[in-house]
């Protein structure tokens, strides 16, 4: 079954311990990205990846690194959590970064990764 | 910047009432444009599309229409069903590669159906 595969689900960290939430694609998807979902502020893209060690900054990066050294895996950082990143996080894939243009390869999404800070 | 407008939730409907979700944005160029729908605990998944003026996207009953002249996308159903709660994002894409295919989603905006 084609998906996107996030760990863990829940995660809940106190301020300053360093964590990795992974991503993982079994679609063989080129490109992939990171998003952040706020009550009000809808989803936010963090960073995004057009292929294995290209990744670039999106909308809201600071407090973020990413890496992509596989084609199928792209991990979120947080080096030192702060409490302003607790949110909802979705991790999402496609064929290319013309998703918006092709019917056939819309943005397939995780099922999310709940993180409080405290 | 670009940026996309929803109504504001909860919407609240009994089954088989009339669904309208409210969206506008704000583009350069000549965007692409989404709706998402979000079921609870799970991730987005695309709903419909319009990629150019007049566009109508459908599925499952959903309809909306690219309308440039008032820069809107609402979704439409006939007639919801209790399945259909859900959270549900409008999105527009430019078509600029460099753009890194980002999506900017509105809001979201809840809907809840009871029998």
């Amino acid at each position: 079954e084609a998906q996107v595969t996030q760990n863990p689900r829940y995660l809940i960290t106190v301020t300053g311990k360093k964590l990795t939430v992974t991503c993982s694609q079994n679609m063989n998807h080129e490109y992939m990205s990171w998003y952040r979902q706020d009550p009000g502020l809808g989803l936010r893209q963090i960073y995004y990846s057009m292929n294995v060690e290209v990744t670039d900054k999106g909308d809201v990066p600071e407090g973020y690194k990413v890496s992509r050294k596989e084609k199928r895996n792209f991990p979120l950082i947080l080096e030192s959590p702060s409490p302003n990143q607790t949110s909802l996080y979705f991790c999402a894939s496609s064929l290319g970064p013309w998703t918006a243009s092709s019917y056939n390869s819309p943005l397939h999404f995780g099922n999310g990764t709940r993180l409080t800070v405290t | 910047g670009d940026s996309v407008t929803q109504m504001e939730g909860p919407v609240t409907l009994s089954e088989e009432a009339f669904l309208t979700i409210n969206c506008t944005y704000t583009a350069t160029g000549y965007p692409s444009l989404f709706w998402y729908v979000q079921y609870p605990g799970e991730g987005l998944q695309l709903l419909l599309k319009a990629t150019k003026a007049d566009d109508k996207g459908s599925n499952k009953g959903f309809e909306a229409t690219y309308r440039k002249e008032t820069t809107s996308f609402h979704l439409e159903k006939g007639s919801v069903q209790v399945s259909d709660s859900a959270v549900y994002f409008c999105a527009l894409s430019g078509l600029e590669y460099n753009q890194g295919g980002k999506l900017i989603f509105g809001q979201g905006t809840e809907l809840s159906v009871k029998p």
